[in-house]
């Protein structure tokens, strides 16, 4: 199975501050990998798909980037409703993988 | 805009067999691969399996001996059987819609999720 590792694992961020979470790929996924936001007692929420579209609806803060096995959420100005824990995952090959997450605070 | 739903016991005996079922409402179940995950207290997510309008089904290697899904579309619904459960399987499980139509892969709806605890 292709592993996927965030990181950090956690992160303290003020509101404003600029955010970039990374994950990387056990082997090439090509582009085939999104993001999701989810917030304690709720089910995930997708950000990103294919490595760089915008989800419907998601703010234009929120953008990725990368290509292979190395890949980046960036945040551009964190907002308090964006704290929330981070997961990638690959839809390349099977089983599909998500990475361990990443937990934004508030610093 | 689609909307998933989980629904089945919360409470499931060890060695016993775990049966959800997700039914989607304001959208059809054509043309999709629809999906469970999972996620443990405290952890992070595990995909399932899923299985597509036409009846394929792909399931996680780790849970494959124990995973059946199947897919009901006069009734709008998906479900998933897991047998011989443990204090393991304990998590909240989520139903969820995935776009497959290349280049576009993603898990696009969830439902809101349903606590699962195997205990005697």
């Amino acid at each position: 199975a292709i592993q996927m590792t965030q990181s950090p694992s956690s992160l303290s961020a003020s509101v404003g501050d600029r955010v970039t979470i990374t994950c990387r790929a056990s082997q090439g996924i090509k582009n085939d990998l999104g993001w999701y936001q989810q917030k304690p007692g709720k089910a995930p929420k997708l950000l990103i798909y294919t490595t760089s579209y915008l989800q419907s609806g998601v703010p234009s803060r929120f953008s990725g980037s990368g290509s292979g096995t190395d890949f980046t959420l960036t945040i551009s100005s964190l907002q308090p409703e964006d704290f929330a824990t981070y997961y990638c995952l690959q839809d390349y090959d099977y089983p599909l993988t998500f990475g361990q997450g990443t937990k934004v605070e508030i610093k | 805009q689609v909307q998933l739903q989980e629904s089945g016991p919360g409470l499931v005996k060890p060695s016993e067999t775990l049966s959800l079922t997700c039914t989607v409402s304001d959208g059809s179940i054509s043309n999709y691969y629809w999906t469970w995950i999972r996620q443990p207290p405290g952890k992070g997510l595990e995909w399932i399996g899923y299985i597509h309008y036409s009846g394929n089904t792909i399931y996680n290697p780790s849970l494959r001996s124990r995973v059946t899904m199947s897919l009901d579309p006069s009734k709008n619904e998906f479900s998933l059987k897991l047998s011989s459960v443990t204090a393991a399987d304990t998590a909240v499980y989520f139903c969820a819609r995935r776009v497959a139509t290349k280049p576009i892969y993603c898990f696009d709806s969830w439902g809101p999720g349903i606590q699962v605890t195997v205990s005697s």
